[in-house]
């Protein structure tokens, strides 16, 4: 079975800090993989996909993320934060052509950023 | 349009006791699938229906839980009796295809005493 590991729990950042958080997955074979984030009192909303073309993906808010197939990362940036980015971020992966549970999400723990103004 | 809704926002049980969870779809999404968060943990696959079929339930834990979507619309998902090792967010999230990205809503936080 597939995992996907998040490396840090909790992130504190001053506003204006450049943000990458880290991920890797496990699964071998094709996969889409996504960021989520979820804000205080809210769902958790798509940040960005990959699914094929570009390793370098541009999302939501000034958000980016480089799929790197060799190292299996998928590790999320922002150049420059604000107090609002404050949430908590989720990696996920889905395993294509794994069968019948090609399209459920695999996800990490969650990262939790704090944005000091 | 509307998102993922889901209902109860906070449900409050005794061990032992029936509760069912209710998730409606964005409209004319036939995937729909539900996850589970227990506190401190990854959030976690249950299932997956394709319309009224189930697609994959291999995370389903154990045959206290129940999931239906009737008519391939909305769909509940029960769990008969709980137990406290229950007790965290659930999630239900819908997409049109099935390699499309998933839509989630708030969520239901289930809490087991």
């Amino acid at each position: 079975a597939q995992s996907v590991s998040q490396h840090n729990h909790h992130v504190i950042l001053s506003e204006a800090a450049s943000l990458e958080l880290g991920c890797n997955y496990s699964y071998g074979g094709t996969v889409n993989l996504f960021w989520y984030v979820q804000y205080p009192g809210q769902h958790l909303q798509l940040l960005l996909k990959y699914f094929s073309g570009d390793p370098l993906v541009k999302g939501i808010k000034g958000f980016e993320a480089e799929f790197i197939k060799s190292k299996f990362s998928f590790n999320l940036r922002k150049p420059s934060v604000q107090w609002s980015d404050t949430a908590e971020y989720f990696c996920a992966v889905n395993a294509l052509y794994s069968g019948a549970g090609s399209y459920q999400l695999t996800f990490g723990k969650g990262t939790k950023l704090s944005v000091i103004p | 349009e509307a998102g993922v809704t889901q209902f109860p926002s906070h449900s409050v049980i005794e061990k032992g006791q029936t509760v069912t969870l209710r998730c409606d779809p964005i409209s004319g999404h036939d995937n729909l699938y539900w996850y589970r968060r227990v506190m401190g943990k990854e959030i976690k696959f249950l299932l997956h229906f394709v319309k009224e079929s189930k697609q994959d339930e291999s995370g389903m834990p154990n045959n206290r839980f129940l999931a239906e979507r009737t008519g391939g619309t909305y769909s509940t998902l029960k769990v008969q009796p709980a137990e406290l090792e229950d007790s965290g967010v659930y999630f239900c999230a819908s997409s049109h295809g099935d390699n499309q990205p998933q839509h989630f809503g708030d969520g239901t936080r289930l809490s087991i005493l």
